[in-house]
């Protein structure tokens, strides 16, 4: 079964510190994996899109990691700020089209000044 | 440019009654999805359709939900009757393509529309 694993599932860090949220899959065949931000009422946003070639992709002070071989990925926030307070969701994709998007429950971040 | 725009943004009713949920996708965009989360659930797909024609409704729950698109423009989706397990939040999406990069388009989500049923 086709699975995305997200931890934690809710993490508190200060104003100005780093963070390092995980994603773990079961998804076959593997297209790509995606880290989408969810502000509260709001959709979700895509932050970065990863192939199975590359291990590193960033925006900004977002950094995404993919290891394809232990299928894992990690998604590192630099010198958080308030607004990074939302929900951080993984999706992977079991093919090209968006149907075939299998999303994780993500975690729930919050900055606190 | 206007996102994906969906209407109404929360909804309450009573088990039994019918509620239609409505999408405008960006302007252009021909691929249009839906998707659904269940309170402490993932997200996941509902529907998707191409211009006026349903491409795959495969995650459909059931025959009690019925999508349109007519005209290819905006897009409802109605629940009749709806059931209590119906309660999450269903989100549009739109896209050029139907796929998302290597020469496709990103998918734009919507804000969701809240669906609370008693």
């Amino acid at each position: 079964k086709n699975q995305v694993e997200q931890s934690p599932q809710s993490l508190i860090i200060l104003e100005g510190k780093n963070c390092t949220l995980q994603c773990n899959y079961t998804v076959s065949p593997f297209s790509n994996l995606r880290w989408y931000k969810q502000d509260t009422g709001r959709g979700p946003v895509s932050l970065t899109i990863m192939t199975f070639s590359e291990n590193t992709k960033s925006n900004g002070r977002y950094t995404a990691t993919l290891d394809a071989d232990t299928k894992q990925s990690s998604l590192h926030i630099t010198a958080s700020q308030l607004s990074d307070s939302a929900s951080y969701i993984c999706v992977v994709s079991a093919g090209w089209d968006f149907q075939k998007l299998v999303f994780g429950t993500g975690t729930r971040l919050l900055v606190s000044p | 440019e206007a996102g994906v725009t969906q209407f109404p943004s929360h909804s309450v009713i009573e088990k039994g009654q019918t509620v239609t949920l409505r999408c405008d996708p960006i302007s252009g965009h021909d691929n249009l999805y839906w998707y659904r989360r269940v309170m402490g659930k993932e997200i996941k797909f509902l529907l998707h359709f191409v211009k006026e024609s349903k491409q795959d409704e495969s995650g459909m729950p059931n025959n009690r939900f019925l999508a349109e698109r007519t005209g290819g423009t905006y897009s409802t989706l109605k629940v009749q009757p709806a059931e209590l397990e119906d309660s999450g939040v269903y989100f549009c999406a739109s896209s050029q393509g139907s796929w998302g990069i290597k020469g496709g388009s990103p998918l734009h989500f919507g804000n969701g529309t809240r669906l609370t049923v008693t």
